[in-house]
């Protein structure tokens, strides 16, 4: 498809286990985006992917969390030792590159559920 | 750093009314500024954005916005409310530095009554 596709679209798990949640960018995006979005609340940053430079970690809420991006395209969100307020949707977006016009194209998400 | 807020967590009006959202920005540039809507169980798509040139944007269904610099703001509005209109709405900035280039607002829940 054209958009931005996201898997599993409903994910639930027990707690301590870890869960994998993927995200296929739209061809040609080069930035790549991850955001958590909490019942409620607002959009959480959690990592962000330009072409081949460092991703930008910072928004990562613990070492149980990380994310990769092979080959410049699909990204694989992992949570480690899940605990319970990691239930969330987890949101990818990509964007045509760096220049600041460019506007970020959404997933409808992975709902992850945590009991 | 950029920030944004939106002053209303949840809004309500009645269908034909005007809808207006807030959102006011800090930035330490001249900002890019986007609204995004979100409809239930699904992923947010952009309405309007503001780069640079006319300060009033027109975006889908009848939404606008007006970026005010001496005020900080980009307060989305819509003349006439349509029941469809009922969704999540995000403020967002963008500013062109190394890393994390958009900040959203913690959002704004529309309710449009009949």
């Amino acid at each position: 498809g054209a958009g931005v596709s996201q898997s599993p679209s409903n994910k639930v798990t027990e707690k301590g286990k870890d869960v994998e949640l993927r995200c296929d960018p739209i061809s040609g995006h080069t930035a790549l985006y991850w955001y958590r979005q909490s019942l409620g609340q607002g959009l959480e940053f959690l990592i962000y992917f330009q072409g081949n430079s460092a991703p930008d970690k910072s928004g990562l809420p613990s070492d149980r969390f990380s994310a990769e991006r092979t080959g410049g395209s699909v990204s694989t969100l992992t949570i480690q030792r899940t605990q319970q307020e990691d239930s969330a949707v987890y949101l990818c977006a990509s964007s045509p590159g760096t220049r600041r016009t460019g506007e970020l194209f959404f997933g409808e998400g992975s709902r992850l559920t945590v009991l | 750093a950029q920030s944004v807020t939106q002053l209303g967590s949840h809004v309500s009006v009645s269908e034909g009314a005007l809808v207006l959202l807030r959102c006011n920005y800090s930035s330490s540039v001249p900002p890019y500024l986007f609204w995004y809507v979100q409809y239930p169980n699904q992923g947010l798509q952009l309405l309007l954005k503001y780069t640079t040139g006319a300060t009033l944007v027109k975006g889908i269904n009848g939404f606008e916005a007006e970026f005010k610099k001496s005020e900080t703001s980009f307060h989305l509005t819509k003349p006439s409310a349509h029941m469809s209109d009922a969704a999540e709405y995000f403020c967002a900035v963008s500013e062109e530095n190394y890393g994390q280039n958009f900040v959203f607002g913690p959002g704004t829940r529309l309710s449009v009554l009949p």
